[in-house]
C-alpha cells in the first residue's frame, strides 16, 4: 500500500519561500508519476503540479507557473514542491499525490502551508 | 483549460436512499487511448480524499458495491444505492485527460 508523508509546510510572509517534501514508500517510487494537490481553508481541491517518472516534464496549474518548481528524488524516494513569490491565495493544505489509472489514487495526510504577515 | 461542474453542491439524504451526483466537463474526456479520465474522491472532515472510482466505473479496492459511476464523454454520474452514516462527506469528480481538474464538491449530509 502506498504511504505519502508530506513536511515543510509552516507560516511564511507574502514573497517568501518554502520547501515542501514527500516521503513515499510502499510502492517503487521511480515507476509513478506523482502530483500536488491544494486545500484552501474551506474550500475545494485543486491540482498544483505533476512530475513524469523520470522527472523529465513537467506540468503546472496557470497560477502557480513561474512560481513552483516540482521535483524528485528517485534515488531517496521523494517529491518536492519548491514555491517561490507566495501569495496570500496560497494558503492551503498541500498534499503529496501518486497518479495511476489516468488520475490519482493516493494522497498523504497533507502539510499546512499559511502565506501571512 | 477543462471545467468540471457538479451538480447537486448540497445533498441532504435519508439513510437507506439512493444518491446521486451528477458531473459535467467542458470537454470530453474521452483520452487518446479511448477510455474516459474520471475520477471520484471521498473527503471526510479532517481527512485527505480517498478515490472511489477511476476510469468512470471503476471501484477502488475496498470501495463498497453500493457505490457506482457511469458516464462518458461530458456527462457522469455517481450513484449511491443505499446511502449509510459512514457516507457523509464531500464528494468530488476530477477529470485526468487535460491535466487535471476537480469539480467544486458535493456535500453529502444525513437528513
Amino acid at each position: 500500500e502506498a504511504q505519502l508523508v508530506e513536511s515543510g509546510g509552516g507560516l511564511v510572509q507574502p514573497g517568501g519561500s518554502l520547501r515542501l517534501s514527500c516521503a513515499a514508500s510502499g510502492f517503487t517510487f521511480s515507476t509513478y508519476w506523482m502530483s500536488w494537490v491544494r486545500q484552501a481553508p474551506g474550500k475545494g481541491l485543486e491540482w498544483v503540479a505533476n512530475t513524469k517518472e523520470d522527472g523529465s516534464d513537467k506540468y503546472y496549474v496557470d497560477s502557480v507557473k513561474g512560481r513552483f518548481t516540482i521535483s524528485r528524488d528517485n534515488a531517496k524516494n521523494s517529491l518536492f514542491l519548491q514555491m517561490n513569490s507566495l501569495r496570500a491565495e496560497d494558503t492551503a493544505i498541500y498534499y503529496c499525490a501518486r497518479d495511476s489509472h489516468g488520475g490519482i489514487d493516493s494522497l498523504g495526510p497533507g502539510t499546512q502551508v499559511i502565506v501571512s504577515s | 483549460d477543462i471545467v468540471m461542474t457538479q451538480s447537486p453542491l448540497s445533498l441532504p439524504v435519508t439513510l437507506g436512499q439512493p444518491a446521486s451526483i451528477s458531473c459535467r466537463s467542458s470537454q470530453s474526456l474521452v483520452h487518446s487511448d479511448g477510455s474516459n479520465h474520471l475520477d471520484w474522491f471521498h473527503q471526510r472532515p479532517g481527512q485527505s480524499p480517498r478515490r472511489l472510482i477511476y476510469k468512470v466505473s471503476n471501484r477502488e479496492s475496498g470501495v463498497p458495491d453500493r457505490f457506482s459511476g457511469s458516464g462518458s464523454g461530458t456527462d457522469f454520474t455517481l450513484k449511491i444505492s443505499r446511502v449509510e452514516a459512514e457516507d457523509v462527506g464531500i464528494y468530488y469528480c476530477m477529470q485526468g485527460t487535460h491535466w487535471k481538474t476537480f469539480g467544486q464538491g458535493t456535500k453529502l449530509e444525513i437528513k
